[in-house]
């Protein structure tokens, strides 16, 4: 199986700040690697899929990148609605595997 | 537009089954994979299986082989997961996503959609 670490599992930030969350393969994933945003209660939403291209519809403050078998999401110029979780999912091979999530708290 | 809606809540005692549905509409169901994921309190997305409208194929997550069955109605357009043997630790909110296209590659063809999630309660 593909294990997908995540980091870090939780931070704190302002609104403004810039953010980044990293995803790591246990082997490479050919950036079959999707980002997903989700707050409490709520379904989760994708964001980035193919590593780094941006759902319709999603602020262009998000961005995913790709180094080898670290994927990145960053999120520039932090807004309010922007306080959540964040998980990374795998889909290069089955299982599917998530990364364990990153919560983003207001500072 | 295309959606999935989920099931009611269900509340079940210790060692019995669930089945979950999930109906789809706004797309060719037959032609997408569906992948059934959970969530327990607090905690993060686990992936259960997923199955294919299209020739019937499965796969199970390892932890759940033996105890889950994903089926689908092609004359509803609606999958069906089936957890048996339940305990404590299978409360969680069960989502259904659509996971690729059978037909051709698409990259954006994955876990675009999702239910709206279905409760668990095992008690």
């Amino acid at each position: 199986d593909i294990q997908m670490t995540q980091s870090p599992s939780a931070m704190s930030a302002s609104v403004g700040d810039r953010v980044t969350i990293t995803c790591r393969a246990s082997q490479g994933i050919s950036n079959y690697l999707e980002w997903f945003q989700q707050k409490p209660g709520r379904v989760p939403k994708r964001l980035i899929y193919g590593a780094s291209r941006l759902e319709s519809g999603v602020p262009s403050r998000f961005s995913g990148s790709a180094s080898g078998t670290e994927y990145t999401l960053t999120i520039n110029n932090l807004q309010p609605e922007d306080f959540a979780t964040y998980f990374c999912l795998q889909y290069k091979n089955y299982p599917r595997t998530f990364g364990q999530g990153t919560k983003v708290e207001s500072k | 537009q295309v959606t999935l809606v989920q099931s009611g809540p269900e509340v079940k005692k210790p060692g019995a089954s669930v089945k979950v549905s999930c109906e789809t509409s706004g797309y060719t169901f037959s032609i997408y994979g569906i992948s059934w994921v959970r969530q327990a309190p607090g905690q993060g997305l686990e992936w259960v299986g997923w199955l294919a409208p299209y020739n019937g194929n499965t796969n199970y997550a390892q932890k759940f082989q033996g105890r889950v069955t994903m089926t689908t109605d092609t004359s509803t357009n609606t999958a069906y997961m089936e957890l048996r043997t339940l305990t404590s630790d299978d409360t969680a909110v069960y989502f259904c996503a659509r996971d690729g296209r059978g037909d051709y590659y698409g990259v954006g063809d994955f876990f675009d959609y999702w239910g709206q999630g279905t409760p668990v309660t095992v008690s």
